[in-house]
This record gives C-alpha cells, structure tokens and sequence, in this order.
C-alpha cells in the first residue's frame, strides 16, 4: 500500500517555508525522499532511519516519527531550483524481499 | 560509472505488439525494480529482483514479465501491449536495503523510458 503524501500541491513564492508529510499504515524501517523535475528521474535527497539518524541535503531537512508512521520534509527560505515533484518512499518487508514503495508525490512551484 | 541506463529512451507500439524493456547497472547492485510512473499515480512497482536469477512480483505486475539472467540486468517485457500501459518507466537500484544493509543506501533511478501505446 502506498504511503500517503499530503499536501497534494503547493505554491510558493522565493523565500517562502513548505512542508510535505508522508504517512504510512505499516511500520516504517527508512524513509527516503526524492525530488522530480519535470522529463527527468528521481534524484535522492535524503533518507531517514529508524533510530533518528538521517543523511542527506543541506539546505532541506526532515523529520521521522516512528510511533507516528510519520515523515515531514522541510524545506525552508525555498529557491526557484526547489521545484518539483517531492515522493516519499517507504521500505516495504515482503516474502521475496524488500521493496521501496513510493506515495504519489507532491508537486511544489516556487516563483519569484 | 554510467550508473543505471535504460533502452530504449522512447518507443510507440501498436496494441498488441510485444517489446522488451532494458535496465543494465554497473554498480554491482543486488536489488533492481522496475516501477511505472502515470500523472497523479506516482511511482507503482511493477516487479523487482533481490538478485541474479530471482524476481518477484509488486503491485501492478499484470501484463507484464521479468527476467534477470545476470545480476547487471534486469528486463521487462510486454507480451501484448495494450493502451492501458502507456506511461514512463523507471528502473532503479540499491545495493542492499537499509533494514539488511545496516546502515545509509542510496536508490539509483535510471533516466526512464517513454511508451506510447496505440
């Protein structure tokens, strides 16, 4: 089941603070956050793992609560260059193996 | 280091046809997916291999078939195309993932295939 990303869209002008939340009915090892430009692939920009530990962006930050089922990705003071389609992807344990399953994206327009 | 490339960039099928998709790494990675992308959808798994001469079915898997002969590739075909699979497909791979790895593993997306089916 995908996880669900929430706001669906979101507008900004430069300069302006967002957040994307992604939640999950099943427990959540990792969260990993993609950013899509348009015609183009997803490019990581962070994971966060059980435990608290995340590694990634330096301008973009994020939150996991584990109780929760909860990411939040923030993005703040944002730049034309942060527009996009934002996915979360959380690691699914299956029978076969693991699999990341992505929500279905929130896309962000940053105007100046 | 190419990465993951995908073949071919584009392709327009008429319903019916049969075509294979190509996913090739050069990371010695164990894990491939192939996911399709659709507006409004995001990106739904299509199938994924957890290593060479292993692959299991994701969420969408209907219509399609998969095979991983060598661990550096990772194929998708279309038995019979049919409009419903227009979309853009993305392969990726990880080396292993977080939960087994222990600790920070990037996913790596190819640059996508176009498919248009008449």
């Amino acid at each position: 089941q995908q996880p669900v990303q929430s706001p669906q869209a979101v507008i900004l002008r430069e300069g302006e603070d967002a957040v994307i939340n992604c939640s999950s009915s099943k427990a959540l090892y990792s969260v990993h956050w993609y950013r899509q430009k348009h015609g183009e692939a997803p490019v990581f920009l962070m994971i966060l793992l059980k435990g608290g530990e995340q590694k990634g962006h330096e301008k973009i930050s994020a939150s996991f609560n584990e109780k929760k089922q909860q990411s939040s990705l923030y993005l703040t003071a944002s730049q034309l260059s942060y527009s996009g389609t934002y996915f979360c992807g959380t690691e699914e344990v299956r029978q076969a193996g693991t699999a990341l399953i992505f929500g279905k994206g929130t896309t962000l327009s940053v105007s100046s | 280091n190419a990465g993951v490339t995908q073949t071919p960039k584009f392709r327009v099928l008429k319903t019916g046809q049969s075509m294979t998709l190509l996913c090739a790494q050069d990371m010695n990675h164990e894990y491939m997916y192939w996911y399709r992308q659709d507006p409004g959808m995001g990106l739904r798994l299509i199938h994924y291999s957890v290593g060479e001469g292993t692959t299991a079915k994701g969420e969408v898997p209907d219509g399609y078939n998969v095979s991983r002969l060598k661990k550096q590739n990772f194929l998708l075909g279309l038995e019979s195309a049919a409009p419903s699979q227009t979309s853009v497909y993305f392969c990726a791979s990880i080396a292993r993932p977080y939960r087994l790895a222990g600790g920070y593993n990037e996913q790596f997306f190819g640059p996508g295939t176009r498919l248009t089916v008449l």
